[in-house]
């Protein structure tokens, strides 16, 4: 059964700062992986998406990159600003599927000015 | 502009009254989502619909249900809410075929709160 975890389940930064957010998970035989951006009482927005094939995908200040045989994938947030805060998910299909999503409880984050 | 539409925003049932949550898509694709969220979750799939095709989750109660009456609408109807249901509930919609699928969009949700 595929289990997504995603640390730090929090984090507070000040304005600037490069950020590193983790996701790991337990059945490497994923189709995809996907980044999503949840803003408090919204639905999510799809933020990247890197195929099984990729090691990494860029959009602006965002890079995520993927390493399949050990189970982890990483969202790296430049320069950070304010307007960055939200809960940041992934999620994979399970093993072997690619028609639904297992999403990891997320990683919240607060910009401070 | 807007893709995935829900309908309620917010509702609010008595414990017992059934209650139904709406989607609609202009997206045209083939596969729709409902997830359950509870706060500071992970949402949860309760099933999708793949064209016509009723896929449901395992462990989804029987409380549950869906309809999928054509391509651009879908709705989730909880028979007999128990407080325990109080939640955001997230539809989604996704297009997938025999090569893969995109990435999921998602509607604003339907915050339920049970009394």
């Amino acid at each position: 059964k595929q289990e997504v975890t995603q640390i730090p389940a929090a984090l507070s930064v000040p304005e600037g700062e490069n950020l590193v957010l983790n996701c790991s998970f337990t059945d490497s035989a994923i189709y995809n992986l996907q980044w999503f951006r949840q803003d408090p009482g919204k639905g999510l927005t799809s933020l990247l998406l890197i195929q099984s094939s990729q090691r990494e995908q860029t959009s602006g200040r965002l890079n995520a990159s993927l390493d399949k045989s050990s189970g982890r994938s990483t969202l790296y947030i430049a320069a950070s600003q304010p307007g960055d805060s939200a809960t940041y998910l992934c999620a994979v299909p399970p093993p072997g599927g690619y028609n639904k999503l297992i999403f990891g409880a997320g990683t919240r984050l607060a910009v401070h000015p | 502009d807007a893709m995935v539409i829900q309908n309620p925003r917010y509702q609010v049932t008595q414990f017992g009254k059934p209650v139904t949550l709406s989607c609609s898509q202009t997206l045209n694709h083939n596969v729709m989502y409902w997830y359950q969220q509870k706060s500071s979750q992970a949402p949860k799939l309760l099933f999708h619909y793949y064209d016509k095709d009723f896929n449901n989750e395992a462990d989804t109660p029987d409380n549950f249900q869906s309809r999928r009456p054509n391509t651009s609408f879908c709705f989730l109807d909880i028979r007999s809410p128990g407080l325990g249901d109080a939640a955001m509930y997230l539809c989604a919609t996704s297009r997938v075929s025999g090569q893969g699928a995109d990435t999921q969009y998602f509607g604003p949700g339907t915050r339920l709160t049970v009394l």
